[in-house]
């Protein structure tokens, strides 16, 4: 079975720092990766996602994540965050057989202004 | 983007009342459909996958007599949460799989059951 880990429960910045979120899966096969944002009172909406290709993959609103194999980690990145980048942020896994996602934990961003 | 609603928003209804929550894909057709349950403060739970005309196919300890799922149509699932009891209170998600594989969100229905 899949599972995807975030090490990070929360996380609290300045604006104009820079973030990292941590993303770690284990599964042996070849996966889709997923990263997904939940700003408060607001659904889950798509950051950005890996099926093939460039590991370095960009998203909206300024966000990246790398896809490293190795070491099973995918994770998202951005060089100056914003107030409005307060949210949660979810990472999921997707095999290429199934249909299933896998969540991880999430992370609550806070930005201070 | 692709976009998926759900309807309705926030319901409260009585214990023993059964609750229809209706999930409809926008503007692409959704051949796989999920359902999710989150908890405060939790993520996301994977309650079922809802294929368009077959049977659901439900998580283990998920009750698929307690949570009836009908995916009538490419572009409709619907939960069914029969005889609903405060315990069911909680967020419902839904999600829509479109062909490159991407699941797209629904913004959720409430259930609050007093």
């Amino acid at each position: 079975a899949q599972s995807v880990s975030q090490h990070n429960h929360h996380v609290i910045l300045s604006e104009a720092a820079s973030l990292e979120l941590g993303c770690n899966y284990s599964y042996g096969g070849t996966v889709n990766l997923f990263w997904y944002v939940q700003y408060p009172g607001q659904h889950l909406q798509l950051l950005l996602k890996y099926f093939s290709g460039d590991p370095l993959v960009k998203g909206i609103k300024g966000f990246e994540a790398e896809f490293i194999k190795s070491k099973f980690s995918f994770n998202l990145r951005k060089p100056s965050v914003q107030w409005s980048d307060t949210a949660e942020y979810f990472c999921a896994v997707n095999n290429n057989a199934g249909n299933m996602l896998t969540f991880g934990g999430g992370t609550r961003l806070m930005v201070k202004p | 983007g692709a976009v998926v609603s759900q309807h309705p928003s926030w319901v409260i209804c009585k214990s023993g009342t059964s609750v229809k929550i209706e999930c409809r894909s926008l503007d692409f057709q959704a051949t796989t459909m999920f359902w999710y349950r989150q908890f405060p403060k939790q993520s996301l739970m994977l309650m079922a996958t809802s294929n368009e005309g077959s049977k659901a196919t439900y998580e283990q300890g998920v009750e698929k007599d307690k949570f009836l799922i009908n995916h009538a149509s490419l572009t409709l699932s619907t939960l069914t949460v029969t005889s609903a009891h405060p315990e069911d209170s909680s967020f419902y998600i839904c999600s829509a799989r479109e062909e490159t594989g991407t699941q797209y969100f629904g913004p959720g229905t409430r259930l609050t059951v007093l």
